[in-house]
């Protein structure tokens, strides 16, 4: 069963809007982390940020924050006042048992 | 400051040979993970290690690989004998807040094995 689930295979956004990745996860553990990772089309990754399943405030890291909702299981990546270098992909992940990785979100800013 | 270092960057190798990869972290952080990228299976955390010691190894495939970490400036991932199926993109990241968060990445090691 899949873990990750991220239904945006791609996404546009305009420059200096905000756009919101979508990412839901399936488990029942009751302690368990969430993550995102972006990959520039160089190949490098670049973690962006974490939210642990006991967090009560959502994680934010500069123009990034993570909406946490626990009842429905979503943790969607929120980027607000996109850059033209935020145009990559985009990687949700869960530390669980195991460790899960969504398929990605293709995202291009335009200009 | 370095970032995490990997070498080599690039490694082409013949099916049944060893291989073996390394990484250096960033100097002072105490956590390091094994990942693995590939078309057909995405990404994949393969190892995390904690102050040298490997907590959680389940994403290791199988017991062609091992990986160790001698002491908090190295560690090495090895496949021993390797197949074409291990051909991937191999990061390694470390992380000095002692857990998952604020993890830095190396540039990878391209694998090819022929």
């Amino acid at each position: 069963a899949q873990k990750i689930t991220q239904t945006q295979p791609g996404m546009f956004v305009q420059e200096k809007e905000a756009v919101t990745l979508d990412c839901t996860y399936d488990t029942s553990d009751q302690s368990y982390g969430l993550f995102w990772y972006k990959q520039p089309s160089s190949g490098e990754m670049i973690f962006l940020i974490y939210q642990g399943s006991y967090d009560e405030q959502n994680a934010t890291e500069g123009r990034y924050s993570l909406n946490f909702q626990k009842a429905r299981k979503s943790a969607n990546l929120v980027i607000s006042a996109s850059q033209l270098g935020d145009s990559a992909m985009y990687f949700c992940a869960m530390r669980g048992d195991q460790f899960y990785f969504g398929t990605g979100t293709s995202l291009t800013v335009i200009p | 400051d370095a970032g995490v270092i990997q070498s080599p960057r690039h490694e082409v190798t013949e099916m049944g040979q060893e291989v073996t990869l390394r990484c250096k972290p960033i100097s002072g952080h105490n956590s390091l993970f094994w990942y693995r990228q590939t078309m057909m299976r995405g990404l994949e955390l393969l190892i995390y290690f904690n102050n040298n010691v490997p907590i959680d190894d389940s994403g290791m495939p199988e017991d062609r690989f091992s990986a160790k970490m001698p002491n908090a400036s190295f560690s090495t991932l090895k496949i021993q004998p390797s197949e074409p199926r291990d051909s991937a993109v191999y990061f390694c990241a470390s992380s000095g807040t002692g857990g998952w968060n604020e993890q830095f990445f190396g540039p990878g090691t391209r694998l090819t094995v022929l």
